[in-house]
């Protein structure tokens, strides 16, 4: 089955810096890559995906990569805020099934 | 629409109980997921149903576990008998087609 591997564990920058989380992928059948954001004590949320046929996708401050030839894809948070903070996942399925998530980025914006 | 609606939201049971977690789907979402997240662990999908069928439960750690989807706006995770390394908060998720997920607000349960 699917194995996602997500660096760091833990992430800590300065407000206003660049954050990026990095996640490798073992099966080249996957082609749905999603990340979701986890706020301490609450549910994982969808923040942005990108499915295998586009190589780059940027909503305001995020955007993600996806390197298909390599099966690494990388989440970029510009400008970061406090309100950043929380833990990161990424995740791959083939399609929408069966998804697999990485470990987790925790990640600290100080003021 | 209210989201993905799970209940309990916290569960305190003694090991050996039997133990009911709860989830409606969004309406008109035609897989249903249910994970569970332990700090050592992660996230751990546990089975996923489509349409109401179970497609793949190999994620369901032991024949204590069982889930059951009676019909589209309902599903069941049962432990029996619970223990208490089942202790971990447990979601459910639904999605339409091959879009992202929703997630529901978890069920904590500790076993003591």
């Amino acid at each position: 089955g699917e194995n996602v591997e997500q660096h760091p564990s833990t992430l800590s920058v300065q407000e206003g810096d660049s954050a990026v989380i990095k996640c490798t992928y073992s099966d080249s059948a996957s082609n749905y890559f999603p990340w979701y954001k986890q706020e301490l004590g609450k549910r994982p949320q969808l923040i942005i995906d990108i499915r295998s046929n586009v190589g780059e996708k940027k909503d305001q401050r995020i955007a993600v990569t996806l390197n298909k030839t390599a099966k690494h894809f990388s989440l970029h948070i510009t400008e970061t805020q406090p309100e950043d903070s929380a833990v990161y996942f990424c995740a791959a399925s083939i399609k929408n099934n069966d998804m697999r998530f990485g470990a987790g980025t925790r990640l600290t914006v100080k003021p | 629409d209210a989201g993905v609606i799970q209940s309990p939201r916290h569960e305190v049971t003694e090991m050996g109980q039997e133990v009911t977690l709860r989830c409606k789907p969004i309406s008109g979402h035609d897989y249903l997921f249910w994970y569970r997240q332990t700090m050592m662990r992660g996230l751990e999908l546990l089975i996923y149903f489509n349409n109401n069928v179970p497609i793949d439960d190999s994620g369901m750690p032991e024949d204590r576990f069982s889930a059951k989807m009676p019909n589209a706006s309902f599903s069941n995770l049962k432990i029996q008998p619970s223990e208490p390394r089942d202790s971990a908060v447990y979601f459910c998720a639904s999605s339409f087609r091959d879009y992202g997920y929703t997630f529901g607000s978890g069920t904590r349960l500790t076993v003591v």
